[in-house]
């Protein structure tokens, strides 16, 4: 019953490197979302996808990528790192539309 | 655009107090709206949902009525525990699209 699982839960990166903060469901979902929280902000979305090979933008997208290649994954990757992208990395995925999104235990990003 | 707008943390209260937890929201069409839970270090968990007017969502002593003609959702428990204590977040999904608008959070600390 393994659900949403994000890997690494940590990770350290100095400016200008490169990384895939991955994601995986078990669970079919069609929709994937990609959220990153910094205090005081809540959650803003970075990326989405409502199904394999479809992908689209949220509130937040400069400096990040995605590719649905599967149902069940869906990797973000920062191109080059930014200490503006310290934050934490949260991965979900739902049913449909209207329904509830079940999130991972999210990623502890620090760009020094 | 869509938005959801929640009172402004940290809510401290004595064990077995009454919670209330405001949430407002600004949405065009019929949104379905949640309310999330955090604990430290971990994912956001759905703690109940509504997805039409004057639906009332419960949880674990936990409410929230969908209140289309005052655009709330406001979160409450008759009777808290130190267990309570995280932070909470307002959600709304316009239905259309996997995206979904969380409030900022509210950081609930219970003290016994």
């Amino acid at each position: 019953n393994a659900g949403v699982t994000q890997t690494p839960k940590f990770q350290v990166l100095k400016t200008g490197q490169s990384m895939t903060l991955q994601c995986a469901q078990d669970m079919n979902h069609e929709y994937m979302s990609w959220y990153r929280q910094d205090p005081g902000m809540g959650l803003r979305l970075i990326h989405y996808s409502v199904g394999a090979g479809i992908t689209d933008q949220g509130e937040v997208p400069n400096g990040y990528n995605v590719s649905r290649s599967t149902t069940e994954d869906f990797p973000l990757r920062l191109l080059s790192a930014a200490p503006s992208q310290t934050s934490v990395y949260f991965c979900a995925s739902s049913n449909s539309p209207r329904q509830p999104q079940h999130f991972g235990d999210g990623t502890r990003l620090s760009i020094l | 655009g869509d938005s959801v707008t929640q009172m402004e943390g940290p809510v401290t209260l004595s064990e077995e107090a009454f919670l209330t937890i405001n949430c407002t929201y600004t949405a065009t069409g019929y949104p379905s709206l949640f309310w999330y839970v955090q604990y430290p270090g971990e994912g956001l968990q759905l703690l109940l949902k509504a997805t039409k007017a004057d639906d009332k969502g419960s949880n674990k002593g936990f409410e929230a009525t969908y209140r289309k003609e005052t655009t709330s959702f406001h979160l409450e428990k008759g009777s808290v525990q130190v267990s309570d204590s995280a932070v909470y977040f307002c959600a709304l999904s316009d239905g259309n699209f996997n995206k979904f608008y969380f409030g900022s959070g509210t950081k609930l600390n219970v003290k016994p």
